[in-house]
């Protein structure tokens, strides 16, 4: 089983800056196999990038996604309000799918 | 409009079983596997298995072999999770989700209580 690593656990940043956040993975992910999701309070978790770098559908392009390998890396160029949640990786390049931790990123 | 829709809130008894109902709106369901993920409050996204509604073929978490099922009705175009032997570790919001993960289900919330 792949295990992923998120840091920083939590990030404190004020609207309009930039927020980086890692995954690291156990082990390599194939194909870079790699996802991005974004959850707030109450409510289920949104797709943001798949495939380490590819952005899902409506997804802002202030969000990107890059990394291969075990090291993983989500970007937001600017943040704005409504950015403020927990961000969880996820790798599905085998056939246990494996969650990190999250990254809750904080005003 | 593409959706997964869930059964609602179920209460259970420790030892007791739960189903969950996931049904595909907007889509036909076995064009995608769809995967099973649980949160308990405050805590993290943990996978729990996989579902390729076309033939039927499933994955488990290892944490959860021997106590989960993953079926389908594709003639309703419905995906179901069961858990059987409940504890009380296993109260959580329940979430199925399409291929990816580009769409969910609205959640389902399991109590484990006596």
């Amino acid at each position: 089983e792949i295990v992923l690593t998120q840091s920083p656990g939590t990030l404190s940043l004020s609207p309009g800056e930039r927020a980086t956040l890692s995954c690291r993975a156990s082990q390599s992910v194939r194909n870079s196999y790699l996802a991005w999701y974004q959850q707030k309070p109450g409510q289920a978790p949104r797709l943001l990038i798949y495939g380490a770098s590819s952005r899902a559908t409506g997804i802002p392009d202030r969000f990107n996604g890059s990394g291969s390998g075990t090291d993983f890396t989500l970007t937001i160029s600017r943040l704005e309000p409504e950015d403020f949640a927990v961000y969880y990786c996820q790798q599905y390049g085998t056939s246990i799918l494996t969650f990190g931790p999250g990254t809750k990123v904080e005003i | 409009q593409v959706q997964l829709v869930q059964s609602g809130a179920e209460v259970k008894r420790p030892g007791a079983s739960v189903r969950v109902s996931c049904k595909a709106s907007g889509y036909t369901l076995t064009n995608y596997d769809i995967n099973w993920v649980r949160q308990a409050t405050g805590q993290g996204l943990e996978w729990m298995g996989w579902m390729n509604p076309k033939n039927g073929n499933t994955g488990y978490a290892q944490k959860f072999q021997g106590r989960v099922t993953m079926t389908r009705n594709t003639s309703t175009g419905t995906a179901y999770v069961e858990l059987s032997s409940l504890r009380s570790e296993d109260t959580a919001v329940y979430y199925c989700a399409r291929g990816v993960g580009d769409i969910w289900g609205q959640g389902t919330m399991v109590t484990v209580s006596s």
